[in-house]
Order: structure tokens, then sequence, then C-alpha cells
């Protein structure tokens, strides 16, 4: 158990739809990076939140957006669903620059966009 | 756009055999992961090596990294059908973003 929380577990959506995911952090971790896993694919970078701003971004598109919480929670957001979407969403916390570099990963948010 | 590529994509072996797997990456590294996830799961941390490390150990995990060929390889010695699951190597270069390769898929056979 990593302590990193999401929810929910699982969601279907249709086309054109919003998803709001959510995720808390390992106790004392101030950073938090989303990823996408599409079937059978690796992990791929959205973005990631260090006190409250986006401190970087990988190749997604604005539909894609995030928020961190003063308690480092955290919420991805997608706008105007696609089919391509469908994939496990993954939210890790770490320390920043933290002695190891290691992400603690949540179980994923599994979303199926019909 | 992924950093790294495993090799093999799908291993299979039988119980208490050696499982290797190779990463290979592009551009320069501050240190290596391997991650392993089981199906549909969250990744779980397996063990870090630094870009002036060349040797790793943790329990039957042995890494190794050739930086000047850009490539790692996670040994698990004795494997176990518990082992089973998708391996992922991820690097972090001066972004400090973590980025992930493909995956291998091992599956151990009781």
């Amino acid at each position: 158990e990593t302590g990193v929380t999401q929810s929910p577990t699982h969601l279907i959506k249709t086309r054109g739809q919003q998803v709001t995911l959510r995720c808390s952090s390992q106790s004392g971790h101030n950073t938090v990076s989303w990823y996408q896993q599409a079937l059978g694919q690796g992990p791929q970078f959205i973005f990631q939140y260090y006190r409250e701003e986006e401190n970087g971004r990988g190749n997604f598109p604005p539909r894609f957006s995030g928020l961190q919480f003063p308690n480092y929670s955290s919420e991805l957001n997608v706008n105007a669903l696609e089919l391509d979407d469908s994939a496990l969403y993954l939210c890790a916390s770490s320390l920043w620059w933290g002695n190891t570099g290691e992400l603690f990963f949540g179980e994923g948010s599994r979303l199926t966009v019909l | 756009s992924q950093q790294g590529e495993e090799d093999p994509q799908a291993l299979s072996i039988q119980e208490g055999e050696n499982a290797t797997m190779n990463c290979s990456y592009k551009t320069s590294i501050n240190n290596l992961q391997w991650y392993r996830q089981n199906s549909g799961r969250g990744l779980v941390h397996l063990i870090l090596i630094r870009s002036n490390e060349r040797e790793k150990h943790s329990g039957r995990l042995r890494v190794t990294l050739d930086t000047s060929k850009k490539s790692s390889s996670l040994l698990i010695t004795a494997s176990r059908a518990a082992d089973t699951a998708s391996y992922f190597c991820a690097t972090t270069g001066n972004t400090g973003k973590l980025i992930f390769g493909q995956g291998t898929t091992l599956q151990v056979k009781p």
C-alpha cells in the first residue's frame, strides 16, 4: 500500500462529456504526477503539479487540465472526451527532488469512453 | 513519447528459472528505475540505479546500467509464479519527470 488513493476506480462516459478524477497523495508528499496508460502500453506522462502549480506537461492537449490543492491532493479534468481517452489514469505522488526520485502510485481510475 | 524501450515485449519462463529484461533509452539520465505492475493495477517501485552506478542488488533483483550504451537490464533470479506481472523501466533526466518505456510482460509458470 502506497498511501495514494484515487477515485473513482472505474467510470464510463460518452463522447463529448467531461470527467474529473481525484487523487490523494501520500502524507508529506508535495508533488503529484498524472499518467495515462492505454491498454498494453506504458504510462504516458500528462503533467506534474508542485505546490499547486503545473510544473511540466507531456504531449497532451489543453482539454486535459489539472489542479493541486493546499493539502497536495489533486484533480485531473478531461473535457470533450474522445474514444481514445479510454485508459487507466494513474496518479503518483513524490517529494520534489526527493532522495530517491521514487514515485508512489495509486491503483488508478479506469475510464471507458463510449 | 516513450523514452525507454523494453526487450523482450513478452517473456514466459518456468518457476525457478531466471528472467532477464532489457531497457534502452535515448537521452542522458540522472537515474533509471524499474517498476512492476500487476494486471491493471498501480505501479510499484522496485529499484533505482543512479547514472554513476553500474550495478545494484535488491533481494532477488539485480539491475545493471551501461550509460555508454544507454541500456539497463533487470534480472529476477529464482522466479516465482507471484512474479508474473508487467515490468517497466523509467528514466529521469534533467526535467525531473519520470518517463516510462513500453514494458515487458513476464509470465512465470508454476
